[in-house]
């Protein structure tokens, strides 16, 4: 049972532009949704995060939106630079420092 | 600069051969998870520690995999013996609840089963 679908599987997008990446968790008592960034070789690192008390939140380039009611929540990267492209995780918890349930992740190109 | 460490980065091993891949958390950290990526499945928990306590290994196939944390700066993740199908990355990530900020991962490591 896959409790965090994730999509799209890749995506490609011109250099300035916005990138934006779409999950749905099923397990209401999820309560943490973090978005991972991974380049090849590395691990995941921690992007933004986001509890379900707000319906966005903004780091730089970087925004989630979050919808309780449709249980679903993407990430937006504005103004989408080549530096960005790799692959991006979303994931979910039902607190903060237990395990993580992760969608299959979403590999961006950005081009010039 | 706080990170996890892990080693070794790479493993090339035999099968049946016993494999030990050793995690540093964060100095302070007191949650522990071993997590493997692979093509296939993605990212999937195998094994989770608070305070060095095991409190979730239920994706971890017991009958090869065992992990243990001898001590706070130690965890450690063995397989015996290995099968080809463990070919996949391990990553080892570490937290501090309190601290609100979410698991910081480790560049993990590459293990191929020949």
């Amino acid at each position: 049972q896959q409790q965090v679908k994730q999509s799209p599987q890749s995506l490609i997008v011109q250099k300035g532009g916005i990138s934006i990446i779409n999950c749905a968790y099923e397990n209401t008592a999820f309560d943490y949704f973090p978005w991972y960034q991974q380049f090849p070789g590395k691990g995941p690192a921690l992007l933004i995060a986001i509890r379900p008390d707000v319906s966005e939140k903004k780091e730089g380039r970087f925004t989630i939106s979050f919808n309780k009611s449709a249980k679903q929540f993407s990430l937006h990267i504005m103004d989408s630079q080549p530096g960005d492209s790799a692959t991006y995780f979303c994931a979910a918890s039902i607190e903060i420092d237990t395990p993580l349930v992760f969608g299959k992740g979403t590999r961006l190109s950005v081009i010039a | 600069d706080a990170r996890v460490t892990q080693t070794p980065r790479d493993k090339v091993t035999e099968m049946g051969q016993e494999v030990t891949m050793r995690c540093q958390p964060i100095l302070g950290h007191n949650t522990v998870f071993w997590y493997r990526q692979t093509m296939k499945q993605g990212l999937e928990l195998l094994a989770y520690f608070r305070n060095r306590a095991p409190l979730d290994d239920s994706g971890m196939p017991k009958d090869r995999f065992s992990a243990e944390m001898p001590d706070a700066t130690l965890a450690t993740l063995k397989i015996q013996p290995s099968e080809p199908r463990d070919s996949a990355v391990y990553f080892c990530a570490s937290g501090l609840a309190d601290r609100g900020q979410g698991a910081f991962f480790g560049q993990g490591t590459r293990l191929t089963v020949v």
